[in-house]
């Protein structure tokens, strides 16, 4: 039982470039979700699933895409790098559920240079 | 989204129990409690959550008010290990607008002095 496992750990990108964020849980969770986290900031939602071709958008999303071809996946998609999109990415799942605990992937830290 | 209100930042000696208080006056019926913390250069981690009662775990309590308007956690002997950023957050399913979405706050950040 792995959790939640993202992939990278660590990225530089380069203004313009594209890359997606692999977000993986071994759990059978339906609930899927981003985050970003600024320095020094709070977590904020980017986008989220309750399942299987299901995304809808969270607090920020521009400038990212998702989707949800399995309940294990959950991609991050950057079309186009910014530097504002230089942040701590995180990933969380759990059960669809309000009594159910999130469980969280130990984050991508990203540089947009 | 129902808000949550805490206090930006708290500060406890070690050994000593630590009440950290979150207000949300706006909670709903269906509406869980969560909390989470956030160690340093860490992914949030999961603490605790209630409906109604309150309730215990090995990490903490909850200790929910009666008309459920507030709530605190307590931590009943701090470590240097739980200095950390603390959220609480309001969580609920069901219904076309309550998706389950967990949205965190600023957060209490605890200082542990030794």
């Amino acid at each position: 039982n792995a959790g939640v496992t993202q992939t990278p750990k660590f990225q530089v990108l380069k203004t313009g470039q594209s890359m997606t964020l692999q977000c993986a849980q071994d759990m059978n969770h339906e609930y899927m979700s981003w985050y970003r986290q600024d320095p020094g900031m709070g977590l904020r939602l980017i986008h989220y699933s309750v399942g299987a071709g299901i995304t809808d958008q969270g607090e920020v999303p521009n400038g990212y895409n998702v989707s949800r071809s399995t309940t294990e996946d959950f991609p991050l998609r950057l079309l186009s790098a910014a530097p504002s999109q230089t942040s701590v990415y995180f990933c969380a799942s759990s059960y669809l559920w309000a009594g159910s605990e999130a469980f969280f992937g130990q984050g991508t830290r990203l540089t947009v240079v | 989204d129902a808000k949550t209100t805490q206090p930006n930042s708290m500060e406890s000696n070690e050994e000593e129990p630590v009440h950290l208080p979150c207000n949300h006056s706006t909670i709903s019926g269906t509406d869980y409690i969560h909390w989470y913390r956030q160690l340093p250069s860490q992914g949030p981690e999961y603490v605790i959550h209630g409906l109604t009662s309150n309730v215990n775990n090995r990490m903490a309590s909850l200790a929910i008010a009666e008309d459920r308007k507030s709530s605190t956690l307590i931590l009943h002997r701090a470590t240097l290990r739980d200095a950390a950023v603390y959220y609480c957050i309001l969580r609920d399913v069901g219904g076309s607008s309550n998706t389950g979405k967990l949205i965190f706050g600023q957060g209490t950040t605890l200082q542990v002095k030794p």
